[in-house]
């Protein structure tokens, strides 16, 4: 049973460029979360997606963007990219329960370097 | 605000001592809590949760944590640790209903000595 998985595992661009980052959830799962951790701090939340819509989003600019697909796999664009964007990008799974809440798992993680 | 507060950022312990990180959250509403853990090279994994019932729930690796709700507390111990706990440990909360994000707080590092 295949966990979470991210791509690229690395990425470096330069101010200004565009970057999609790639998650494929846990098997069964049908909702993902992407946070954004920078150096030294726990993960941010960026925004949540379920049924191919945003459902929730923290506190980031409309530079990041999202999509999800059928197959309930995921990407995170962010425009315009400024150094401050450097930061592992986390993917997490879970399964919706409307009455519990849910438990995340997380991938590996996309370590993003803007120069 | 939601938020969550790990009131110790470093901390080093020797092999067979015993274990407790803080964690304290604000956040309106039923809850639930988490635990993560990651170690070096790996990403982030779960060590434990606490939805309902017991609060006092045990984890992964001898790991446990109680939920005292009078006092917003969800404090992570272990009785005796050993050199392959040395890790970032990540403590969080989100609602207990569906689309719930999770707040972390800013992780505790811990290195245990052999």
């Amino acid at each position: 049973d295949a966990g979470v998985t991210q791509s690229p595992t690395h990425l470096i661009k330069t101010r200004g460029q565009q970057v999609t980052l790639r998650c494929s959830p846990k098997s069964g799962h049908d909702t993902v979360s992407w946070y954004q951790q920078a150096l030294g701090q726990g993960p941010q939340f960026i925004f949540q997606y379920y049924e191919e819509e945003e459902r929730q989003r923290g506190n980031f600019p409309d530079r990041f963007s999202g999509h999800q697909f059928p197959n309930y796999s995921s990407e995170l664009n962010v425009n315009a990219l400024l150094l401050g964007d450097s930061a592992l990008y986390l993917c997490a799974s879970s399964l919706l329960d409307r009455g519990a809440g849910e438990t995340q798992y997380f991938g590996p993680g996309t370590r993003l370097l803007v120069l | 605000a939601q938020s969550v507060s790990q009131h110790n950022h470093h901390v080093i312990l020797s092999e067979a001592a015993s274990l407790e990180l803080g964690c304290n959250y604000s956040y309106g509403g039923t809850v639930n809590l988490f635990w993560y853990v990651q170690y070096p090279g790996q990403h982030l994994q779960l060590l434990l949760k606490y939805f309902s019932g017991d609060p006092l729930v045990k984890g992964i690796k001898g790991f446990e944590a109680e939920f005292i709700k009078s006092k917003f507390s969800f404090n992570l111990r272990k009785p005796s640790v050993q050199w392959s706990d040395t890790a970032e440990y990540f403590c969080a909360v989100n609602g207990n209903t569906g689309f719930q994000k999770l707040v972390f707080g800013t992780g505790t590092r811990l290195l245990v000595s052999p």
